[in-house]
This record gives structure tokens, C-alpha cells and sequence, in this order.
């Protein structure tokens, strides 16, 4: 199947300084990326969709200019956490589809803890 | 009403049994049905995904679906500890602009 890599998988910071969380999709070319958060015994909460060459579509609640989310190739979505606070910690989860949006491939997830 | 409802669990089942988990949607117009498990810690893994209506069968699953109730379901046959995960319902809205995932069932196989 297809391959989706994300980077880091764990990362601690400290509360104001911004994580950039990479997404690439190596053997397809990623038309449209999706980034997820999820908390602990939670579901999957979409956080904004993105195609490639264009702004990215974010849901209702989630804030752009704290979540800066460039998708500039058909390989990469970067997803940058600005001025992280204790609070935006989580699990970020990327995915993406290509052209024929058949299917949906996920990252391995990056674990965020803002101290 | 949620856009794509399941059962939270946890539903627990006999190693061996059938684990059946269900899945109803919102979007009548909805073009593509997915079944991802996740376990805890990692992200989904995509097991199966259906179109049509009627079974598709891969292996142990068995994805069903039924467009004119809005349903979906995944049935695991000779279920094994492995199985146990929780399983997230996702489908293409009508639009195709987005994939939407329901809250997941917890399933949990007693040996």
C-alpha cells in the first residue's frame, strides 16, 4: 500500500516555542493532506484539509494563525504549531489521497507535549 | 446528529466468535465507506473500504454495506487477541471534499 511519512514522532517542547510536523507521501502523489489531533481515548478531530498550491480549509474552532499549514508539494504538508502552549498537547496525525481520493493513508502520528 | 455515529464499546468477544461492529451515517449522498483500526498510541491502519452496496469480503473481514438504511458494518470472523484495537468508521461525504471518521468502537477479544 502506500506509503505516508510523518516527522518527528515524539516531540517535547517548551510552552511558546513553535514544532514544525512534516508529512510525506513517498511513493503517490498527495493532492490533498488532512492533519488530525487527537486526545487520549478520543476520536480523530480534523483539524484542516489541504491541497496542494493552495490555503488550507480549516474547520470551525481551529485557530490559522496558531496552526500554519503549507502543503507546497505534491510530496509534503508541513503542519507548524505556533507558540505552543500545555494545552496543544496531543497526538497530530497527517493523511493523504491522491487524485482518485480512493483512499485515505495516515502518518505514523507525532506525539506533542508542550511543558 | 453526528455525521458518522458508531457504538463507543468497549464490546467484548469470545477469541473465535464473530466481532460485529456497526457503523450509520448522516450523508445520504455519501460515496465511499472505510474501516481503519487503530490501536492505542498509533495511528489508523486502513483494513478495508466499500462502494457498492452488498458484502465484500477480504480474508477474516467482511465489510457490508446498505446505502438505502445508511449503514456500514465490519464483520471479523475467528477473532483473535490481535484484533483487539478500536475501529474507526470513516466515509466520503457527497461533496468527496472530505473523509469523515466516526468516534470508533473499542473492541476487546477474551481469550
Amino acid at each position: 500500500g502506500a506509503v505516508v511519512s510523518q516527522h518527528p514522532s515524539r516531540v517535547i517542547c517548551k510552552s511558546g516555542t513553535s514544532v514544525k510536523i512534516e508529512c510525506r507521501s513517498l511513493d503517490f502523489q498527495a493532492t490533498t493532506m488532512f492533519w488530525y489531533r487527537q486526545f487520549p481515548k478520543q476520536s480523530l478531530m480534523l483539524m484542516a484539509t489541504s491541497n496542494e498550491g493552495s490555503k488550507a480549509t480549516y474547520e470551525q474552532g481551529v485557530e490559522k494563525d496558531k496552526f500554519l499549514i503549507n502543503h507546497a508539494s505534491l510530496t509534503l504538508s508541513t503542519l507548524t504549531v505556533t507558540s505552543a502552549h500545555p494545552e496543544d498537547s496531543s497526538f497530530y496525525i497527517c493523511s493523504a489521497t491522491d487524485r482518485s481520493y480512493e483512499k485515505l493513508f495516515f502518518g505514523s502520528g507525532t506525539q506533542l507535549s508542550v511543558l | 446528529q453526528k455525521e458518522v455515529e458508531q457504538n463507543s464499546g468497549p464490546l467484548s468477544v469470545p477469541e473465535g466468535a464473530i466481532a460485529s461492529l456497526n457503523c450509520t451515517y448522516s450523508d445520504r449522498g455519501s460515496q465511499s465507506f472505510f474501516w481503519y483500526r487503530q490501536y492505542s498510541g498509533k495511528s489508523p491502519e486502513l483494513i478495508m473500504f466499500i462502494y457498492s452496496n452488498g458484502d465484500k469480503e477480504d480474508g477474516r473481514f467482511t465489510a457490508q454495506l446498505n446505502k438505502a438504511s445508511q449503514y456500514v458494518s465490519l464483520l471479523i470472523r475467528d477473532s483473535q487477541p490481535s484484533d483487539s484495537a478500536t475501529y474507526l468508521c470513516a466515509v466520503r461525504n457527497s461533496s468527496a471534499s472530505k473523509i469523515i471518521f466516526g468516534s470508533g468502537t473499542r473492541l476487546s477479544i477474551r481469550p
